[in-house]
């Protein structure tokens, strides 16, 4: 069975950095291209970055671009976000979802359950 | 702002047919990028309703389907079941964009 399990979320003060993590299970992770997507609480869908099978393709979506990086380990088998110089509007819940093949993700069938970030002073 | 905008709401009696809609550009939708659908249930994580416009996942009920139409796309529940309480969501991909866009999210109200 496919799980995903996200880790790395907490409370950060403006200006810091976090690294989220994800772990997957149940399949073989570099055959698949994945995705962070973020949800603000109460609101809806914002997808943040991907990347293929490699790491070889990426991209950020331009709220993000230039203090995020999603890069991938699989040796590790896991998934990273690297976020700097947070904002307040970077707080979220940040789920972690493989794309359906080992191109960037155009769709995710399986997500995790997310990890929560809180940047406030 | 999401370039994918969908009806905030839509509500139905149990057995009833709702459709929900999501309405895009010649950029996205019109442009012939596929369209996939999520369902997310109150306090849990998205799931795969509809993928590559018209596809079912394993174990999604055929009661849902989709279908695309010049620059929008639709998700047909049919009987409607209070289990199908929830939002959803449309995604795509935006020629002006980097990567995926998610549509503003319809809440479904089951009467």
């Amino acid at each position: 069975e496919v799980h995903l399990v996200e880790s790395g979320g907490g409370v950060v003060r403006p200006g810091g950095s976090l690294r989220l993590s994800c772990a997957p299970s149940g399949f073989t992770f570099d055959d698949y291209g994945m995705s962070w997507v973020r949800q603000a609480p109460g609101k809806g869908l914002e997808w943040v970055a991907d990347i293929n099978w490699n790491g070889g393709r990426t991209g950020h979506s331009d709220s993000v671009k230039g203090r995020f990086t999603i890069s991938r380990d699989n040796v590790k088998n896991s998934l990273y976000l690297q976020m700097n110089n947070l904002r307040a509007e970077d707080t979220a819940f940040y789920y972690c979802a493989r794309g359906g093949n080992t191109r960037r993700p155009t769709y995710s069938d399986y997500w995790g359950r997310g990890t929560l970030v809180t940047v406030s002073s | 702002q999401s370039v994918l905008t969908q009806p905030p709401s839509v509500s139905g009696a149990p057995g009833q047919r709702v459709t929900l809609s999501c309405t895009g550009s010649s950029s996205n939708i019109g442009a012939g990028y596929d369209v996939h659908w999520y369902q997310q249930l109150p306090g849990t994580a998205p799931k795969l309703l509809i993928f590559d416009n018209t596809r079912r996942p394993s174990g999604v009920p055929d009661r849902f389907s989709a279908s695309n139409s010049g620059t929008s796309a639709s998700l047909v529940i049919t009987g409607l079941q209070a289990e199908d309480e929830g939002d959803y969501y449309c995604q795509s991909s935006d020629s002006s964009l980097n990567g995926g866009v998610f549509g503003t999210g319809t809440k479904v109200t089951v009467l």
